[in-house]
């Protein structure tokens, strides 16, 4: 079964702290993708990047980056010099790489992390 | 970007009463549509995903006679509350998809459901 874990529950920092974000997934496929989304107080959720199972790459964007280690299922990201703006839930999602009639590309979602970030 | 819509954004119903919640994919046509449902403080919980022109498949714990989706055309769903009790008060929220390489969901902003 896949599952998605997001250990924090709540995180609070100051602003222009850094802060890292864990995500622990599980699955049995070796070819899946994962998700980070942000959902601000409006609960319209942001995407903010898909990686596939085959591209451990670290990526980088901005404020942003991620950190993918197939070898501890770990899909980390971490914003750099916080800022309010940032405070928001954080969710981490799998979701199979290859849609077919047999698998529609459903999302799972892990619980989220709540992120406040004061000024 | 692909913009998917959602109607209402909000509404407050008496217990009993029925509720429909549309989506939309405004700028393609998506072949699978996700509904979730976020209780407060919590995650997103599929409920079904339909396809168009087929029946909607529904999540383990879902009640089929009571959250009814109907899947018309590759550019609208709808999600039916049915007799709605103050229980079934969540977010709902659906998303659209594209049969492509990158198995990417466009959300919509949500309806938030509140029944008395």
């Amino acid at each position: 079964a896949q599952k998605v874990t997001q250990a924090q529950t709540e995180i609070s920092v100051v602003e222009k702290e850094d802060v890292t974000l864990d995500c622990v997934y599980e699955t049995r496929d070796t070819t899946y993708y994962l998700f980070w989304y942000k959902q601000p107080p409006s609960g319209e959720l942001v995407f903010l990047i898909r990686r596939n199972s085959f591209d451990e790459q670290n990526e980088i964007s901005g404020r942003y980056s991620w950190n993918f280690q197939k070898s501890t299922s770990s899909f980390n990201f971490t914003i750099t010099a916080s800022q309010v703006v940032d405070s928001a839930v954080y969710f981490c999602a799998l979701s199979d790489l290859e849609v077919s009639s047999s698998n529609t590309g459903k999302l799972i979602f892990g619980q989220g992390t709540t992120l406040q970030v004061k000024p | 970007g692909a913009v998917v819509s959602q109607h209402p954004s909000w509404v407050i119903c008496k217990s009993g009463t029925s509720v429909k919640i549309e989506c939309r994919s405004l700028d393609f046509q998506a072949t699978t549509m996700f509904w979730y449902r976020q209780f407060p403080k919590q995650s997103l919980m599929l409920m079904a995903t339909s396809n168009e022109g087929s029946k909607a498949t529904y999540e383990q714990g879902v009640e089929k006679d009571k959250f009814l989706i109907n899947h018309a055309s590759l550019t609208l769903s709808t999600l039916t509350v049915t007799s709605a009790h103050p229980e079934d008060s969540s977010f709902y929220i659906c998303s659209a998809s594209v049969l492509g390489p990158y198995n990417e969901q466009f959300f919509g902003p949500g309806t938030r459901l509140t029944v008395l």
